[in-house]
């Protein structure tokens, strides 16, 4: 299996910030990665996917780069509705994996 | 836009089998392919397999020995079965679909919480 790591684990950040979250895989998974956030008691919402495209409905202050096992989610000014839990996922092979998450909250 | 819902019981007994479905709304089962995803509380989330509609399937091999799921056509449905719960078992779980060229999920349920206990 992949494995997916994620730093930091947790992220304290204030509204405006830039906030950067970074993603590696146990090997390469090419640009088939996908970026998920995910708020308490709610299903995970799709923000990213190959990487660097922005899903329909989601606000340009997210982007996504990467190739290969290193990968990164940035939001250029963090939003009070931001304030959540982001995953990364990879779907390069079978089985998908997910990483453990990074927490963003408030400072 | 698809809209997709779990439903079945909240509890189910250690040894027993878990069965879940999920219904597809405004869209057609024939449409994607569908994924069943699970959450332990306070833990990352897990890719169980998926499935599609002519058949087509994978499952994650820590599962694979327990893990059935099949397609309703008639019902716009696809369901899960974990057979031989235990306690580890206990988790929200997610039908989601990927439905464009790429495997990301871009449709999910809502999530239904299944207890493993007596």
């Amino acid at each position: 299996d992949i494995q997916m790591t994620q730093s930091p684990s947790t992220l304290s950040a204030s509204v405006g910030d830039r906030v950067t979250i970074t993603c590696r895989a146990s090997q390469s998974i090419l640009g088939w990665l996908a970026w998920y956030q995910q708020k308490p008691g709610k299903a995970p919402k799709v923000l990213i996917y190959k990487a660097s495209t922005l899903e329909s409905g989601v606000p340009p202050r997210f982007s996504g780069s990467g190739s290969g096992t290193e990968f990164t989610l940035t939001i250029s000014s963090l939003q009070p509705d931001d304030f959540a839990t982001y995953y990364c996922q990879q779907y390069n092979s079978f089985p998908f994996t997910f990483g453990p998450g990074t927490k963003v909250d408030i400072k | 836009q698809v809209q997709l819902q779990e439903s079945g019981p909240g509890l189910v007994k250690p040894s027993e089998t878990l069965s879940l479905i999920c219904t597809v709304s405004g869209g057609s089962v024939r449409s994607s392919y569908w994924s069943w995803i699970r959450q332990p509380p306070g833990k990352t989330l897990e890719w169980i397999g998926y499935m599609s509609y002519i058949g087509s399937s994978s499952y994650n091999p820590s599962l694979k020995s327990r893990v059935t799921m099949s397609v309703d056509l008639s019902k716009n449905q696809f369901s899960l079965k974990l057979s031989s719960v235990t306690a580890a078992d206990t988790a929200v779980y997610y039908c989601a679909g990927s439905s464009g060229s790429s495997w990301n999920f871009d449709s999910w349920g809502q999530g239904t919480l299944v207890t493993v206990s007596s």
